[in-house]
């Protein structure tokens, strides 16, 4: 089975602090995404990845930055976390070609 | 641009009845895949089913079958003897093998509650 692991289900930060969510799977797949997710929007892309070293900008990336230096792990980072940044944040992963996206569980992030 | 949009935020059926959750897309590609995620409440997000659009014949995994009807662009999920543990987010989704990322682009979901 594909495994997708999120470092912590739930976080607690202050505003300005620097917060790392990381993100890893374990079938060796190409494209890692990021995605956060809030009620009445959906999902929403904040960064992807489709190689090692390689990043695209999702549609919500301001505030945000990844890395990607292994190809089983994929890191989201606020550089410097707000209150509007309080969301479930989403990871997942997909072979190439695609058939399908496999998430992790989730990391719910609340800033205070 | 993609979008896709499920215009129905919330929805309850009775156990064993059936249950249709709507979705429709815009797109100007032509080979594309479609998508239904189901999220259970405090669970990991998984698939439900995929529909390719090549694919005439519609996609089908045991209680759960779609309606693609790609003129119309409409991608309906039909969930018959509901059960209590389909209570979930259920998600459309599109991708659209584009670029290296394909990337999904998805549905703002739709709250089923499955009524004992």
């Amino acid at each position: 089975d594909v495994k997708v692991t999120q470092s912590s289900r739930y976080l607690v930060k202050r505003t300005g602090e620097k917060v790392f969510l990381e993100c890893v799977q374990d079938m060796d797949h190409e494209n890692m995404f990021w995605y956060r997710q809030d009620p009445g929007l959906g999902l929403r892309l904040i960064y992807f990845s489709y190689d090692v070293k390689m990043k695209e900008k999702g549609d919500i990336p301001e505030g945000y930055s990844v890395s990607r230096e292994k190809k089983e792990r994929f890191s989201l980072i606020l550089e410097s976390a707000s209150t509007n940044q309080t969301s479930m944040y989403l990871c997942a992963s997909s072979p190439r070609p695609v058939n399908e996206q496999f998430f992790g569980p989730g990391t719910r992030l609340t800033v205070l | 641009a993609q979008t896709v949009t499920q215009s129905q935020p919330e929805m309850s059926v009775q156990e064993a009845e059936t249950v249709t959750l709507s979705c429709t897309y815009d797109t100007s590609e032509n080979n594309y895949y479609l998508f239904w995620y189901k999220q259970p409440p405090s669970r990991q997000m998984i698939l439900v089913i995929r529909q390719e659009a090549y694919k005439q014949q519609n996609a089908t995994e045991n209680r759960f079958s779609v309606n693609f009807q790609k003129a119309a662009k409409s991608f309906s999920l039909k969930i018959s003897d509901s059960q209590l543990g389909d209570t979930a987010m259920y998600f459309c989704a599109f991708m659209a093998p584009l670029n290296t990322g394909n990337q999904f682009y998805f549905g703002t979901g739709t709250s089923l509650t499955v009524i004992p």
